[in-house]
């Protein structure tokens, strides 16, 4: 399968500082990223969608100014962590899909930790 | 919105026991992918099922898609240890452009003792 490499896999910060995550997809263009947070032991949650080029899209409850989302070409997509707060603690973890828009193809995950 | 259960939430059995885990969703689905992630690990994609009361295999792994296009499930046979971890399923949403999101299910952590 495709490879989607998410950058980094692991991450402490202190609380008001922003931290970015990088998603890049490796072999294939992705012209829609989807990011989405996953608390332990519990599922996926749908954070936002981001298409290349365009503004992303949101899921209800998901602050777009806390979490800012840049998908600036076909292979790029970041997020970042605006002042992050101890409750922004989680796993955070994308998936790219290319123009087939059949199965999503994962990065590896982002553990972030705000002290 | 658009909401996914899975049942159950976790799962213990014996090696060699079998396993089901059921996925229903609150409104109707396009398609309906599974994915598997191991503990520290990533979703990795299982399989996808798009057409009404689709079933496929994959060895000891039977996918099924429900006639309504609404549940799914995922029986595996024979449970083996490297079959643990968390079975998510997850419906494509219409998202009203070239890409649909996927809604994921809540999970059901399986867990096998030799």
């Amino acid at each position: 399968g495709a490879v989607v490499s998410q950058h980094p896999s692991r991450v402490i910060c202190k609380s008001g500082t922003s931290v970015k995550i990088e998603c890049r997809s490796l072999d294939f263009q992705a012209t829609t990223m989807f990011w989405y947070r996953q608390f332990p032991k519990k599922s996926l949650m749908l954070m936002a969608t981001s298409n290349e080029g365009s503004k992303a899209t949101y899921e209800q409850g998901v602050e777009k100014d806390k979490f800012l989302i840049n998908h600036a070409s076909l292979t790029l997509s970041t997020l970042t962590v605006t002042s992050a707060h101890p409750e922004d603690s989680s796993f955070y973890i994308c998936s790219a899909a290319g123009y087939r828009d059949t199965e999503a193809f994962f990065g590896q995950g982002t553990r972030l930790t705000v002290v | 919105g658009q909401q996914v259960m899975q049942i159950p939430q976790y799962q213990h059995v014996q090696e060699g026991e079998d396993f089901t885990t059921y996925c229903n969703s609150s409104t109707t689905l396009s398609n309906i992918q599974w994915y598997k992630q191991r503990p520290g690990g990533h979703p990795v994609f299982l399989i996808q099922l798009v057409k009404s009361g689709e079933v496929k295999k994959q060895k000891r792994l039977t996918f099924q898609f429900g006639e309504a296009k609404k549940n799914s499930s995922l029986h595996i046979t024979a449970t083996q240890t490297t079959d643990v971890g968390t079975y998510f399923c997850a419906g494509r949403q219409n998202y009203g452009g070239a890409t649909n999101k996927l809604i994921f299910g809540t999970g059901t952590l399986l867990a096998v003792q030799p």
